[in-house]
């Protein structure tokens, strides 16, 4: 049974650089689609990017200048950075994956990392 | 960007009775070459992460109930709950993967009447 699990700093202030990092059990990175998905206050769910077997990385505009997503092969994870961080880039970060059929839908979550942006 | 609208907002059902939502994309997700519908659907109870019901606009993952079924096709889709359950109580979402940035509808709260 694959499982994602993710850790990060939680609380950032304003210019600051946002990392988290998603451990994936279960599984290999090889194959998949690896997602990171931000859940706004509100509740709306926006995509932020996603990076494939071949290692390279489709961002939202959104985000394209601020964003990078890697793979760490060796620990079988895969990370988020953005730089930059403002109160808007307040929510929740999940890591996510497809399977099979659904390679390019979210089957699998991580638990969500709730990152605050305030000085 | 291709926009996903859902409507309503919110619905408040009476249990056992149907509950409908709808999502229209601002283009077609209708692919040509294989005939599916990229479009998704996403249950989220509070406090959880989101679970998928539904891919190609009308097919059940394993494990979700009957009583979830999907329809439409180019750009417009339907949920439908055909006899709403207690646990049903959720915020539901369509989602489109036909093309990056994949991107979400805003959400319908389904609540008990």
């Amino acid at each position: 049974q694959v499982q994602l699990q993710q850790w990060g700093a939680g609380l950032l202030k304003p210019s600051e650089t946002l990392s988290l990092t998603c451990a994936v059990y279960g599984g290999s990175l090889s194959g998949y689609y690896w997602t990171w998905i931000r859940q706004s206050p509100g509740g709306g769910l926006e995509w932020i990017g996603e990076i494939n077997h071949s290692e390279a990385p489709d961002y939202n505009p959104s985000f394209k200048s601020r964003v990078t997503i890697s793979f760490d092969k060796s620990k079988n994870h895969f990370s988020l950075k953005l730089i930059s961080v403002t109160a808007a880039d307040s929510g929740i970060y999940y890591c996510a994956r497809g399977e099979n059929l659904k390679q390019l839908l979210f089957v699998y979550w991580g638990q969500g990392t709730l990152v605050t942006v305030s000085s | 960007d291709i926009v996903m609208t859902q409507s309503p907002d919110s619905l408040a059902v009476s249990l056992g009775e149907r509950a409908t939502i709808h999502c229209k994309s601002s283009q077609s997700v209708l692919h040509s070459s294989n005939n599916k519908n990229y479009l998704g659907w996403y249950q989220q109870k509070p406090g959880q992460t989101p679970k998928l019901l539904i891919y190609w606009a009308s097919t059940r993952e394993s494990g979700v109930p009957d009583r979830f079924s999907g329809s439409g096709s180019g750009t417009d889709f339907t949920l439908t709950i055909s006899s709403l359950q207690a646990e049903d109580v959720a915020v539901y979402y369509c989602q489109q993967y036909y093309v990056t940035p994949r991107t979400f509808g805003q959400g319908t709260k389904v609540e008990i009447k």
